[in-house]
């Protein structure tokens, strides 16, 4: 079954507010996590990523939080802007050399309010 | 643009065709995946290739076939599909093959009839 899954399909979001999207997942031994956007139409994109040694990590108006203790995953949007509608997946890689699988969630659907 | 370029964008094929669906990457990666994204379900990951060399077949019925003539092109060859298949089929390509990092193509969309 899987392992990634996001904790909520949909979000909405008042332009200029910040929004928070989850994650669970179930493997201890994933070492690397990543999230993506993806619009209509397109494929996804990278956003950021993060690995098992850290628990946060800052880009450009996204911050990623990693929990390993209850296995959570977060990205947090700052400033939510009309262009961050999209859908947004997380996904692991489970950390062993023979493994070539990135496992993704469902995806949350996030749309921005005007 | 992501450097990963997918021919065509959109495809619809009968049950008894046979179509070929390309992917290129701009990037000097050495990883090359085909993954199926179907509507409400998670990505699927069908077949890695490393250095030419596929080193994932995820269980992939046989009517898929890929190829991995470099490592900048990637193609998945397509017959007697069924209406099940009709879905977006992502490239995407990494550095090397431990999947960290993926950047994907715009996608094809196909549709089975």
């Amino acid at each position: 079954g899987e392992s990634v899954g996001l904790h909520l399909p949909t979000l909405s979001v008042q332009e200029g507010d910040n929004s928070i999207i989850n994650c669970a997942y179930s493997n201890s031994a994933s070492d690397y996590f990543i999230w993506y956007k993806q619009e209509s139409g397109k494929g996804p994109q990278f956003i950021i990523d993060i690995r098992s040694n850290m628990d946060k990590r800052q880009g450009q108006r996204v911050t990623v939080l990693l929990n390993k203790t209850v296995k959570h995953l977060s990205l947090q949007i700052a400033a939510t802007q009309p262009g961050d509608s999209a859908v947004y997946f997380c996904a692991e890689n489970r950390g062993s050399s023979n493994d070539y699988k990135l496992s993704f969630g469902a995806g949350t659907t996030v749309t921005v309010r005007a | 643009e992501t450097g990963v370029t997918q021919t065509p964008r959109h495809l619809v094929m009968g049950m008894t065709n046979k179509k070929s669906l390309k992917c290129e990457q701009h990037l000097g990666h050495n990883a090359m995946y085909w993954y199926k994204q179907s509507a409400k379900k998670p990505l699927e990951l069908m077949f890695v290739y490393s250095l030419e060399e596929r080193v994932e077949n995820n269980s992939v019925p046989s009517r898929f076939s890929p190829e991995c003539p470099n490592s900048s092109h990637l193609f998945l060859h397509l017959h007697t599909l069924q209406p099940e298949d009709s879905a977006l089929y992502l490239c995407a390509s990494s550095q090397d093959s431990r999947g960290y990092e993926q950047y994907f193509g715009p996608g094809t969309r196909l549709t089975v009839t």
